[in-house]
């Protein structure tokens, strides 16, 4: 298994301003994810972390809005740039420990509220 | 592409009733699928899977059964709780890919 946490949990910012997201994984991970859930709805997959390279980004998503890092095999943030009332949702973090037919973590989540 | 459908809720119920959230998928190749489950406040948890036609996965007195036959994976548990309540996400990974598809999420309700 693998203990996923967050951080922040939670934060109100304004809009126009960018709130970075960090996700920490007590063991080292082969993939990790980063998801939006939209107020209601399900989860989105925003992109995957690639350690040591570019993010891989799902359509819909761009590196300028998302900007995602991933230095290590336990560790990756994920930055909202240039919020709008409109990113207001839970994004959360995900990992795989094994290949792709293995179990996927999530984390906590971070809720966001953009004013 | 991959998709799943779900029953939309809120599902209410009273303690102790059957509960059934029905699940549909459309998917290439031969899927895993997956129930997660969403307490109040918290991130989602594995509620159990099934990786090929036939599998039932079980946990918690949740099970579903994986049926190829009607492309459908519901869940079902004979009698509820209060604290089962919560949102239900049912998902499939085609396995050719990283990514999971997730059902839009069902919210169930139980009452004492």
């Amino acid at each position: 298994s693998a203990v996923i946490s967050q951080k922040p949990s939670r934060d109100i910012c304004q809009r126009g301003t960018s709130l970075t997201i960090q996700c920490q994984v007590d063991s080292q991970v082969t993939m990790m994810f980063w998801y939006r859930q939209q107020p209601g709805q399900s989860l989105t997959l925003i992109a995957t972390a690639n350690q040591g390279s570019e993010a891989t980004y799902e359509s819909g998503f761009v590196i300028d809005k998302f900007p995602i890092s991933r230095p290590n095999l336990t560790f990756s943030t994920l930055t909202v740039s240039n919020m709008s009332p409109e990113d207001s949702s839970i994004y959360l973090c995900s990992v795989r420990t094994g290949g792709l037919s293995s179990e996927q973590f999530f984390g906590p989540g971070t809720r966001l509220t953009v004013l | 592409g991959n998709s799943v459908t779900q029953m939309e809720g809120p599902v209410t119920l009273s303690e102790e009733a059957f509960l059934t959230i029905n699940c549909t998928y459309t998917a290439t190749g031969y899927p895993s699928l997956f129930w997660y489950v969403q307490y109040p406040g918290e991130g989602l948890q594995l509620l159990l899977k099934a990786t090929k036609a036939d599998d039932k996965g079980s946990n918690k007195g949740f099970e579903a059964t994986y049926r190829k036959e009607t492309t459908s994976f519901h869940l079902e548990k004979g009698s509820v709780q209060v604290s089962d309540s919560a949102v239900y996400f049912c998902a499939l990974n085609n396995n050719a890919g990283n990514m999971l598809t997730f059902g839009g999420g069902t919210r169930l309700m139980v009452k004492p």
